[in-house]
């Protein structure tokens, strides 16, 4: 159980446009999914915390109006990076939160790697 | 505020050494711990928790005892493997109120025929 998935799993785009990546719980309910970058051999940067139904909260430096968060459902996240640059290309990571754990466990997506070319 | 330390890597050893990486916390509140693990070009994987003090947490050879009178939470294991290669990362959480995983930095192992 506790599976999150993402999609898609790797992606090149061209400067100038935006990508959407898709974070799903998809046997059980988040109420709130995370939203992390990671620079190759460095940790995760947390980017954002989204609930379900309301406006996600941003890190420190993170600019809200070029990654666009989307909590629509209590399965479903997404991240639109708009207008991306060459120096947006990073791993990211969605994770989950079971709305029915005790412990607050977050469950992690496999990551999606964008390329801006 | 709440961080979490661990050693620096990369760490190297042979197949069948014992391995430890040193992982201490901070926290405000009284946290979770946890261990993940991350393959090369893949996600994190839960490796092991433990939600209170003197709690071993343990899978695949993996243990971990959460110390709260020194903070620590050190990840061992007494034989690697060379599929135990990737990075580790020591993180909580606050068992209260509903924030994010804070991270350490990760440890890179790499283990060699």
């Amino acid at each position: 159980g506790a599976v999150v998935s993402q999609h898609p799993s790797r992606v090149i785009c061209k400067s100038g446009t935006s990508v959407k990546i898709e974070c799903r719980s998809l046997d059980f309910q988040a109420t709130t999914m995370f939203w992390y970058r990671q620079f190759p051999k460095k940790s995760l940067m947390l980017m954002a915390t989204s609930n379900e139904g309301s406006k996600a909260t941003y890190e420190q430096g993170v600019e809200k109006d070029k990654f666009l968060i989307n909590h629509a459902s209590l399965t479903l996240s997404t991240l639109t990076v708009t207008s991306a640059h060459p120096e947006d290309s990073s791993f990211y990571i969605c994770s989950a939160r079971s709305r029915a754990s005790a412990t607050y466990e977050q469950y992690f997506g496999p990551g999606t790697r964008l390329t801006v070319t | 505020g709440n961080s979490v330390t661990q050693m620096e890597g990369p760490v190297t050893l042979s197949e069948e050494a014992f391995l430890t990486i040193n992982c201490t916390y901070t926290a405000t509140g009284y946290p979770s711990l946890f261990w993940y693990v991350q393959y090369p070009g893949e996600g994190l994987q839960l490796l092991l928790k433990a939600t209170k003090a003197d709690d071993k947490g343990s899978n695949k050879g993996f243990e971990a005892t959460y110390r709260k009178e020194t903070t620590s939470f050190h990840l061992e294991k007494g034989s690697v493997q060379v599929s135990d290669s990737a990075v580790y990362f020591c993180a909580l959480i606050l068992n209260s109120g509903n924030t994010p995983l804070v991270f350490g930095k990760g440890t890179r192992l790499s283990v060699i025929a």
